[in-house]
């Protein structure tokens, strides 16, 4: 099983401010990486997909890059509405798996 | 409306079973995997199990293999999770979820406890 793993746990960002989360894997996932953003009591919401590209509807603020074990998800200028707890899932094999999560808090 | 709605969830006592499911629509069901994924009160998410189109291929995290089963019928555009041998870490909110990962149900919560 591959392991996901996020840093920091948390970060404290003022708004308007850049935000960079990372997470790393234990082996190689290519470019088989997404990224979620979830807020209390809601499911999970797709930001990014293929490790760089952005789902349906998501702002140009948010930006994925890596491939391998290294991934980096931006947050370019933070909005009110970004404050959440972000989780990164690999699905190059079976079984697929999360990071345990990032929560970006207000500074 | 592209859409997934689960229903099933409820108390269970340890050793119980319990049968979740969910009814997609807004898209042609049998054109894609389909799977669960939970998440336990005040943790991370976990992918439980995903199904081809045709049913014929399904993957397990290790921790239910022998207790879970998934299944779908096409012709009801409708995934179950047949849930067996509940145990206290089983109890978690539990999503259905295309894997194009864009799609995803509200939740239905699963306690197991006596």
């Amino acid at each position: 099983e591959i392991v996901m793993t996020q840093s920091p746990a948390t970060l404290s960002v003022s708004p308007g401010e850049r935000a960079t989360l990372s997470c790393r894997a234990s082996q190689s996932v290519t470019s088989k990486l997404a990224w979620y953003q979830q807020k209390p009591g809601q499911a999970p919401r797709l930001l990014i997909y293929g490790a760089s590209t952005r789902a349906t509807g998501i702002p140009a603020r948010f930006s994925g890059s890596g491939s391998g074990t290294e991934f980096t998800l931006t947050i370019s200028s933070l909005q009110s509405e970004d404050f959440a707890v972000y989780y990164c899932q690999h699905y190059n094999d079976w079984p697929w798996t999360f990071g345990q999560g990032t929560k970006v808090e207000i500074k | 409306e592209v859409q997934l709605v689960e229903s099933g969830g409820g108390l269970v006592q340890p050793g119980g079973s319990l049968r979740l499911s969910c009814v997609a629509s807004g898209f042609t069901f049998s054109n894609y995997w389909m799977g669960w994924v939970r998440q336990a009160p005040g943790k991370g998410l976990e992918w439980v199990a995903i199904i081809k189109q045709d049913g014929r291929e399904k993957y397990y995290v290790d921790s239910v293999k022998g207790r879970f089963t998934i299944s779908r019928d096409n012709a009801k555009n409708s995934l179950y999770l047949q849930m067996n041998s509940l145990r206290a870490d089983d109890t978690a909110v539990y999503y259905c979820a295309r894997p194009t990962f864009d799609i995803w149900g509200q939740g239905t919560v699963v306690t197991v406890s006596s």
